[in-house]
């Protein structure tokens, strides 16, 4: 099946720990995002990556870092320098730039 | 600022009712315009729409673009319990070399048996 996994699913972690969330695409894609969507907010842009070793800050990146060492392959860390990293991170992959964005399942992390 | 604004921000209805979802924008370098159904977690791609009054269809779903106006609608004819979710609009714009999307809050439809 072709898609984008995100895992875990939840994950619970103590105040001043990183954490890393991990998002994999089989769909070939060469763009891969990730989000964080608050409760009755839309979804904000974290990082974008457009191509292997190659990404880009989005609105919202203080406190996060990610890398891109694989097409298929986009993880995200959450440091301990994020303010409020409760939230839910939503990844996301398209063909191009100009196309539609699909995106994963999503994890919901719980900041203790 | 570029921004995406929805509304309503929730909306109720009962099973057959016609349902009108608004999106206005103010986008800069605006490419498109993008739809999605959110029902518990990840988005799902409903309309991309790049041409003023061109509308999309998909069975009971319908959208339309007015880059005049920098609006957009959703409708949603014969409404199911299925359809409850809530839907996001989004701009997609050129950041810089590339294109991202800013989303709005979304809008929150509770279909009633």
């Amino acid at each position: 099946d072709g898609g984008i996994t995100q895992s875990p699913k939840y994950l619970f972690r103590k105040e001043g720990q990183n954490v890393t969330l991990s998002c994999e695409q089989n769909l070939n894609h060469d763009a891969m995002y990730w989000y964080r969507q608050d409760p009755g907010q839309g979804l904000r842009l974290i990082y974008y990556s457009q191509i292997v070793n190659d990404f880009q800050k989005g609105d919202i990146a203080e406190g996060y870092s990610v890398s891109r060492e694989k097409k298929e392959s986009f993880p995200l860390t959450v440091t301990s320098a994020q303010k409020n990293p409760t939230a839910f991170y939503l990844c996301a992959s398209s063909i191009g730039t100009g196309t539609e964005q699909f995106f994963g399942p999503g994890t919901r992390l719980t900041v203790l | 600022e570029d921004k995406v604004v929805q509304s309503p921000l929730s909306l109720v209805v009962h099973e057959g009712d016609t349902v009108t979802l608004n999106c206005s924008y103010e986008v800069t370098n605006f490419r498109s315009l993008l739809w999605y159904k959110q029902e518990k977690k990840a988005p799902t791609f409903l309309f991309m729409l790049t041409s003023s009054g061109i509308e999309k269809k998909s069975g009971r779903l319908s959208s339309i673009l007015d880059k005049k106006e920098l609006f957009s609608i959703l409708n949603i004819t014969a409404t199911q319990t299925g359809d409850s979710a809530v839907y996001l609009c989004a701009g997609h714009y050129y950041g810089g070399s590339q294109g991202n999307l800013i989303f709005g809050k979304g809008t929150k439809l509770s279909v009633k048996p």
